[in-house]
């Protein structure tokens, strides 16, 4: 398994309150992704790091700010949580595609445990 | 878009059943393909994967072909087991993202129960 692990696993917050998530790694992977999992959606991505202080959005992005100050952690903070925000949040890390042999090798991406989050 | 769609669930068989999960995906250019898999309360794991056209990914028995023609990449398996409940994830991985970083695109899941 890759050393991925989350912090809470769980958390119940009450509406407009702010939460940090953590995603701490041990694998010195260059790309760190937070994903939100919703019933019939799938995992979505909401922002991504392409290295320490490199950060963009993915594409349910608002109401979710990151940070990245050094390459094995990356939070995700919500500054006023809200009930639609109730969701399982993964991250996830990768590195580069590398070539071998002519041929291009697209990156995977390792996933975490999750955070399970009540906004109420 | 992008898009993936995955058969609907949830889906029940009996042990040493055949299994096959539909995906299909819609894309602009020529992703690579994978198949996740989540077993109850925990994250995603990399199941099988397929980077061009005609290529096979295999792992634990489940097979899927990376099928250019017919835009799909459908999973199967020859002979289930209780253990291999849980929900499966079809996605795509397609445009790079800033800095080479790459999006997954997922399709929605199917939820596999295999019964004794």
């Amino acid at each position: 398994d890759a050393g991925i692990t989350q912090s809470p696993r769980h958390k119940v917050t009450e509406t407009g309150t702010p939460v940090t998530l953590r995603c701490h790694q041990t694998e010195n992977h260059r790309y760190m992704y937070w994903y939100r999992q919703d019933p019939g959606h799938g995992l979505r991505l909401i922002h991504y790091s392409y290295g320490v202080k490199d950060t963009d959005k993915g594409e349910v992005s608002d109401g979710y700010s990151v940070s990245r100050s050094k390459t094995e952690d990356f939070l995700l903070t919500l500054e006023s949580a809200t009930s639609s925000q109730t969701s399982v949040y993964f991250c996830a890390i990768s590195e580069p595609p590398h070539h071998s042999g002519g041929t291009s090798s697209t990156d995977t991406q390792y996933f975490g445990p999750g955070t399970r989050l009540t906004v109420l | 878009g992008n898009s993936v769609t995955q058969m609907e669930g949830p889906v029940t068989l009996s042990e040493e059943a055949f299994l096959t999960i539909n995906c299909t995906y819609t894309a602009t250019g020529y992703p690579s393909l994978f198949w996740y898999v989540q077993y109850p309360g925990e994250g995603l794991q990399l199941l099988l994967k397929a980077t061009k056209a005609d290529d096979k990914g295999s792992n634990k028995g489940f097979e899927a072909t990376y099928r250019k023609e017919t835009t799909s990449f459908h999973l199967e398996k020859g002979s289930v087991q209780v253990s291999d409940s849980a929900v499966y994830f079809c996605a795509l991985s397609l445009f790079a993202l800033s800095g080479s970083a790459r999006q997954l695109t997922f399709g929605s899941g199917t939820q596999l129960t295999v019964l004794p």
